[in-house]
């Protein structure tokens, strides 16, 4: 079965500071995508970055980049130079053979002026 | 282009009532998915369509959730009776097809409390 689980409920960062959210994963396929989606309050889930599991080099979007450990499955997001805008929940998914989508249960990210 | 659309945005009714929502996805997009997102919780697959055609309803509380998409476009996502339970946002997303890796786009979603 897949898992996804994301240790950290909550986190805070200074603007303009860089901050790294955690993410690990459990499949038993060979090859999967994984994802972050950003849920800014009381508005619509949007993509942030996705990660092909055999690609070795990690994602990159602008401020946003991965750290993807294929070995010990472990998917974490950087944010550089955090804004206010990116104030939001961050969920890791998990896409793979079965064509369904496995999200973690979130991190409330508050970027503090 | 626009987005996934749906409605309505809020609702609150008592235990035992029935409610509906409704989703239009982004046009030609094949696959339609509702998810249940509990407050505190990650979004819950709870029914999956390609086309008019169900390819997964595996966690849908059948006894009381039941949902259809006519014509392959637009979807209905019923609850018949509403428990306490059952509190949650109701997110509608779609993709272009059901293919490995892909984006799925996202409604604003439907907030739903039952009192």
């Amino acid at each position: 079965a897949q898992t996804v689980t994301q240790s950290q409920p909550e986190m805070s960062v200074q603007e303009a500071e860089t901050v790294t959210l955690s993410c690990t994963y459990d499949t038993s396929e060979n090859n999967y995508y994984l994802f972050w989606y950003k849920q800014p309050p009381s508005r619509q889930m949007i993509l942030v970055i996705r990660q092909e599991a055999y690609k070795q080099q990690n994602a990159t979007e602008n401020r946003f980049s991965v750290n993807f450990q294929k070995a010990a499955k472990s998917f974490s997001l950087k944010i550089s130079d955090s804004q206010l805008g990116d104030t939001a929940m961050y969920f890791c998914a998990s896409h793979s053979g079965t064509y369904k989508y496995i999200f973690g249960t979130g991190t409330r990210l508050k970027v503090l002026a | 282009e626009a987005g996934v659309a749906q409605s309505p945005r809020y609702k609150i009714i008592e235990k035992r009532q029935s409610v509906a929502f409704w989703c239009n996805p982004i046009s030609g997009h094949a696959t339609l998915y509702w998810y249940q997102q509990i407050l505190g919780q990650g979004p819950k697959l709870l029914i999956q369509f390609q086309n008019n055609g169900v390819v997964d309803d595996s966690q849908l509380p059948k006894d009381r959730f039941s949902a259809e998409r006519l014509k392959g476009v637009d979807s209905t996502l019923k609850i018949q009776p509403a428990k306490l339970e059952d509190s949650a946002v109701y997110l509608c997303a779609s993709s272009l097809r059901r293919a490995w890796g892909n984006t799925i786009y996202f409604g604003e979603g439907s907030w739903l409390t039952v009192v």
